[in-house]
């Protein structure tokens, strides 16, 4: 059960776009559909941004986006603001249903 | 208004054991697949354990197999984590998240946390 891979931080200015990396393999992100994505601010829960992939929930802005190219996700932050300044977490489930999380990104608004 | 609230967290010493509990309201909880997810201080989400809507399914990271049991009361909307022979590295905020898909969507909603610190 080893943690999702992602980039410990990513920083853009504001207006810019940012992206965020999530490798795994062919038992998890490249096999399964159900790959999320948190954004988590310090001392705060973490707030569901996309799920299965590509799916934004009601409420959260279309300036987030998700995808996925083998298996590897990606969570792009278009015309990036101070607020989304925060760490962000990629999730997907594995072909044993365990649920797996990514070591986290930083994402720092310069 | 949706809210987990989790209680039952504090200090405890090594090999010692805690019951974590999670009051749910504003959804319906029976339909509701949980999860119990921990943070260590400083560290990212690790993923503890996951209950489904009738208790069919339980499952455990390797991390905890063993020493941790999930279980659920549907009638009194909880959820709860039984955390035996506890060590240092089991320090960490317990979030209580519960998630459900239908035609509408994806709903996903999680608790505010609760620290366990296990030390001598």
């Amino acid at each position: 059960q080893s943690a999702l891979t992602q980039p410990a931080s990513v920083s853009g200015s504001p207006g810019q776009s940012i992206t965020i990396s999530c490798s795994g393999s062919s038992s998890d992100v490249g096999g399964y559909g159900h790959v999320s994505w948190y954004q988590q601010h310090p001392g705060k829960a973490p707030k569901l941004m996309i799920y299965d992939v590509d799916n934004r929930p009601s409420g959260v802005s279309i300036r987030f986006s998700g995808s996925r190219s083998g298996n590897t996700a990606s969570l792009t932050i278009s015309g990036l603001l101070a607020e989304d300044e925060a760490n962000y977490y990629c999730s997907s489930y594995t072909n044993t249903n365990v649920r797996l999380f990514g070591g986290g990104t930083k994402v720092t608004v310069l | 208004e949706v809210q987990l609230v989790e209680s039952g967290g504090g200090l405890v010493k090594p090999g010692g054991s805690l019951r974590l509990s999670c009051a749910a309201s504003g959804f319906t909880f029976s339909s509701y697949s949980m999860n119990w997810v921990r943070q260590a201080p400083g560290k990212g989400l690790e993923w503890v354990s996951s209950i489904s809507s009738s208790s069919s399914y339980i499952y455990y990271a390797d991390s905890v197999k063993g020493r941790f049991t999930i279980s659920r009361d549907n009638a009194k909307n909880s959820l709860y984590l039984q955390m035996n022979s506890l060590r240092v590295e089991d320090t960490a905020v317990y979030y209580c998240a519960g998630d459900y898909y239908d035609s509408s969507g994806y709903y996903d909603y999680w608790g505010h946390g609760t620290l366990v610190t296990v030390s001598s």
